[in-house]
């Protein structure tokens, strides 16, 4: 079970909108701390896409954004392309814990 | 651009210790505030986050694991270190290496290395 609620999988067809929500606690959403958003395809290194909430690293594109509200963040995803099917995680810091924690990961799967 | 690339056995037999090493490239391991991370993936099962270790040497460990796991880093080689102690068929993972910046995110990671623990 982890730390950080994820859906197991979401799903659109290309040209579509898709989000992904990702929902915490008290002790690491809720308590103010940075929520960071990496896809992944298997085999391969994890890739950084959202950091500090809402945040688009150089060369990620537009069409992915982030946002958080209370103990919740969401990813947004628009104009889906084949290319983005992948595994998407978020990741905060949980107080309690005293370390970075994960969701579950949400398999995207672009129809 | 910083490349991260584990290395190490990939088959483990259980109650030995696990040792894995990460080696940075394309920067400094020293360079700027950045902190070096461990993190794996059981099949099917979500991201653990193990520990981290700055280049001074100070760590910060995972509490479900800190009585089994050292970290260490050589900056004369750009690598750090991972010693899991006492594995069981529970630590059979993907395990990353990662880089570690601010607000506690990972902006750079290795692509991973399965290790199988079994006699």
């Amino acid at each position: 079970q982890s730390v950080l609620t994820q859906p197991p999988s979401v799903s659109g067809a290309p040209g579509q909108r898709v989000t992904i929500s990702c929902t915490g606690a008290s002790s690491n959403i809720g308590a103010g701390y940075d929520v960071h958003w990496y896809q992944h395809l298997p085999g391969t290194a994890p890739k950084l896409l959202i950091y500090g909430n809402s945040n688009r690293p150089s060369g990620v594109p537009d069409r992915f954004s982030g946002s958080k509200s209370g103990t919740s963040a969401s990813l947004a995803i628009t104009g889906l392309q084949a290319e983005d099917e992948a595994d998407y995680y978020c990741q905060s810091y949980d107080s309690s814990l005293s370390g970075s924690v994960f969701g579950g990961g949400t398999k995207l799967t672009v129809l | 651009q910083v490349q991260l690339q584990e290395s190490g056995p990939g088959l483990v037999k259980p109650s030995q210790t696990l040792s894995l090493t990460c080696t940075v490239s394309g920067g400094s391991i020293s360079s700027g505030s950045a902190y070096w991370n461990w993190i794996r993936q059981p099949a099917g099962k979500a991201l653990e986050w193990i520990g981290r270790i700055y280049t001074s040497g100070s760590t910060n460990y995972n509490p479900s694991l800190k009585s089994r796991v050292t970290m260490s880093v050589d900056t004369s080689k750009n690598q750090f270190s991972l010693r899991l102690s006492s594995v069981t068929a529970a630590d059979t993972a993907v395990y990353y290496c990662a880089r570690g910046a601010g607000g506690l995110r990972y902006d750079y990671w290795g692509q991973g290395i399965l290790v199988t623990v079994s006699s």
